[in-house]
């Protein structure tokens, strides 16, 4: 699971400003899913790519935006910054799109980019 | 959509003695149960999982049962030591249409704390 690599690490944006965040899943994953984790909760589902399409989307305004390249790295994009999106963003990474009830694609975590608005 | 309830959001025990965390879940379609500990300033670790076609997990201290009929799962470590302290998560995968994809719906977290 040390694999996921994400970028950045820490940033600090303002109001209004747009931010990109990318991630790099482990090597021969497929699936790449973003999480915001507000401090104090517990992660929430923002979308999930697999084979560079959209598998999923969260409950999450349109100002957040999402995408995967060919090599299954992805990109996460947010406009138009509010305070309440100052929070850790994960990235997750599994094999495939899909869980299973028997085996295989198991989900791991990346070590996230803390993202405060001021 | 999938809902998780996660109880209870504290837990306070003694240094070897057991914990037990237990979540509940909606979505009768989630085939997938992980479990994460999560540090201070850290990201969620994955510590165990669980699928569907099981109803019992074990890895060394710790042990994960799953009830599906009654749509709930728990956690359970044994011989607890000072550096367990940590926020756990319970997830449950869930999709549409009766399948699941790789979207985790997380209950509310468990900080425990275990006293030397």
């Amino acid at each position: 699971d040390a694999g996921v690599t994400q970028s950045p690490t820490h940033l600090i944006k303002t109001r209004g400003q747009h931010v990109t965040l990318r991630c790099s899943p482990i090597s021969g994953h497929k699936s790449v899913s973003w999480y915001q984790q507000v401090l104090g909760q517990g992660p929430q589902f923002i979308f999930q790519y697999y084979e560079k399409e959209e598998r999923g989307r969260g409950n999450f305004p349109d100002r957040f935006s999402a995408r995967q390249f060919p090599n299954y790295s992805s990109e996460l994009n947010v406009n138009a910054l509010l305070l309440g999106d100052s929070a850790l963003y994960l990235c997750a990474s599994s094999l495939e799109g899909a869980t299973s009830p028997i085996s295989g694609n198991t989900i791991y975590f990346g070590e996230g980019s803390w993202l405060t608005v001021v | 959509g999938e809902n998780v309830e996660q109880h209870p959001s504290t837990l306070s025990v003694q240094e070897g003695d057991s914990a037990v965390i237990k979540c509940t879940y909606s979505d009768s379609a989630s085939n997938y149960f992980p479990w994460y500990k999560q540090e201070l300033g850290k990201r969620p670790q994955l510590i165990i999982d669980i699928r569907s076609n099981v109803g019992e997990k074990k890895d060394q201290r710790i042990a994960v049962t799953l009830n599906k009929t009654a749509k709930h799962f728990s956690l359970h470590i044994t011989e607890t030591q000072p550096e367990d302290s940590a926020v756990y998560f319970c997830a449950a995968s869930s999709g549409a249409g009766g399948t699941s994809y790789g979207k985790l719906t997380f209950g509310q977290g468990t900080i425990l704390t275990v006293h030397p």
